[in-house]
């Protein structure tokens, strides 16, 4: 079935500093793909979507690339704030009816 | 636009007693899904109804889980016998134009 694999659990990053979280899938088609901020209290809330159709997703300084060769679709972003601090889920939609499969999350701590 | 609406925010139950989660979608949305989310198992999708119709409830378990949608404007999830494993947070969502806006969600804690 179809997968997603997130390996840092947790990122503990000073303000400023490069962020780049890991995120590979395992699906026999081509999906959209999908990165998801959750703030503590609150529900997923998407950050940014890409499709084959466009391979690059650009949000609020995230930027995540879709490479068909690796099936990894990363998140990075060059200078984090203490803002960013929350957890970040990669998605995939294989269906096209938003049955999305997560990974399991990286927790982002941002420290000032 | 309020987003969606997840009601109560915390529940706490007694094993074996019932509890009943309502969501209001975003007003237009013709998707509704529901979602758990744990430590352990992390985002997992439950059930999702389009135009008020349940469209697929693979997720779901098979017993004492149930999920409806009366009317456009809200959804319930039911879930009989609660158990302690069923403690998780339970996230409704609602879909428009290709993207999933989810609820806060409701914290259910069987003791």
């Amino acid at each position: 079935g179809d997968s997603v694999t997130q390996k840092q659990g947790q990122v503990t990053l000073s303000e400023d500093d490069f962020l780049f979280i890991n995120c590979t899938y395992s699906t026999t088609t081509y999906p959209t793909l999908l990165w998801y901020v959750q703030y503590p209290g609150q529900g997923p809330q998407l950050l940014l979507k890409v499709t084959t159709a466009n391979n690059k997703g650009i949000s609020r300084g995230f930027e995540a690339t879709y490479d068909k060769g690796t099936t990894s679709f990363h998140l990075q972003k060059a200078s984090v704030q203490e803002s960013d601090s929350a957890v970040y889920f990669c998605a995939l939609d294989n269906t096209g009816n938003y049955k999305y499969v997560f990974g399991a999350g990286t927790r982002l701590k941002v420290i000032a | 636009n309020a987003g969606v609406i997840q009601t109560p925010r915390h529940k706490v139950t007694g094993k074996g007693q019932e509890a009943t989660l309502w969501c209001e979608p975003i007003s237009g949305h013709s998707a509704v899904f529901w979602y758990r989310q744990t430590i352990v198992q992390g985002l997992e999708f439950l059930t999702y109804f389009r135009n008020q119709a349940p469209i697929d409830d693979s997720g779901m378990p098979k017993e004492r889980f149930s999920a409806q949608m009366p009317n456009q404007s809200h959804s319930t999830l039911k879930i009989q016998s609660t158990q302690p494993q069923d403690s998780a947070v339970y996230l409704c969502a609602s879909s428009s134009q290709n993207t999933l806006y989810f609820g806060a969600g409701t914290r259910l804690s069987v003791l």
